[in-house]
C-alpha cells in the first residue's frame, strides 16, 4: 500500500522569506514522488518530480525538494516566497507499476505581504 | 501546443441524471486518467485508460465508467447522480502509463449536484 502525509494543512509566511511544505510518504516499492500546485478554480500543475536519480530535484518557479529514504520524507522548500505562490499544494507518490497517483490532504500556502 | 482540455468547465445536474464529462489530452499522450476532487481534499483516482483499454480502477461504484476513443480522448460517465458526486473532476494525460512519467492535469469539470 502507499500513502502521502502533508503535516500542515496551512501554511503562512511573509513575502521574501524561506517557504518549507513537509511531506511523508510510504510505500512498498520504490516510489515516484511529485509535488503539484493548484491554484483557485485551475487544475494540477506539475512542480517536480523525484525518479530515483538525484535525490535533491529542482523544479519550476525556484522550488525544490529534497528525497530523504531514511527518513521517508519528500519535503518542498523555495529561498524566497513570492505573493503568487499562494495556492494549494500536493505532494504525490506512485510506486512502481501502480497505475494511479496516490496525493495528500494539502497544503494551503498564504503569503503576506 | 495546447495542454490537456476538458469539457464543459461547469455542470448543473439533480440526483438521479445521468451525466458526460470529455477530455482531450496532449498531442502525443496515449493515456488518460481521471481524478474526484472532493472541496478541501485531494484527488481520487478513478480510472486510468491507455490505448483505448481500462488498466487500473480506484475504489468507485459501478455508477462510474469511461472509454477512450481512437484519438485518444475520454468520456467519464457517471449515472444515477448522488449528492455526494459534487465536485471536481480532474482529466491527466501522459505519453504512457510508465510510473516515471509525470501526468498533465486539465483544469477540470465542477460537478454541481443539486
Amino acid at each position: 500500500a502507499q500513502s502521502v502525509t502533508q503535516l500542515d494543512s496551512h501554511v503562512s509566511v511573509s513575502e521574501g522569506t524561506p517557504v518549507l511544505l513537509r511531506c511523508n510518504y510510504s510505500s512498498s516499492y520504490s516510489p515516484s514522488l511529485f509535488w503539484y500546485v493548484q491554484h483557485p478554480n485551475k487544475g494540477l500543475q506539475l512542480l517536480l518530480k523525484y525518479t530515483s536519480a538525484a535525490t535533491l530535484v529542482k523544479g519550476i518557479n525556484g522550488f525544490e525538494a529534497e528525497f530523504k529514504k531514511s527518513e521517508t520524507s519528500f519535503h518542498l522548500t523555495k529561498p524566497s516566497a513570492h505573493m503568487s505562490d499562494a495556492a494549494e499544494y500536493f505532494c504525490v507518490v506512485r510506486a512502481t507499476g501502480r497505475r494511479a497517483l496516490t496525493f495528500g490532504s494539502g497544503t494551503r500556502l498564504q503569503v503576506q505581504p | 501546443d495546447a495542454g490537456v482540455t476538458q469539457s464543459p468547465t461547469h455542470l448543473i445536474k439533480t440526483r438521479g441524471q445521468q451525466v458526460t464529462l470529455r477530455c482531450s489530452p496532449i498531442s502525443g499522450h496515449k493515456s488518460v486518467s481521471w481524478y474526484q476532487q472532493v472541496l478541501g481534499q485531494g484527488p481520487q483516482f478513478i480510472f486510468q485508460y491507455y490505448e483505448k483499454e481500462e488498466r487500473g480502477r480506484g475504489n468507485f461504484p459501478d455508477r462510474f465508467s469511461a472509454r477512450q476513443f481512437p484519438n485518444y480522448s475520454s468520456e467519464l460517465n457517471v449515472n444515477a447522480l448522488l449528492l455526494g458526486d459534487s465536485a471536481l473532476y480532474l482529466c491527466a494525460s501522459s505519453l504512457v502509463s510508465d510510473s516515471n512519467q509525470p501526468q498533465h492535469f486539465g483544469d477540470g469539470t465542477r460537478l454541481s449536484i443539486l
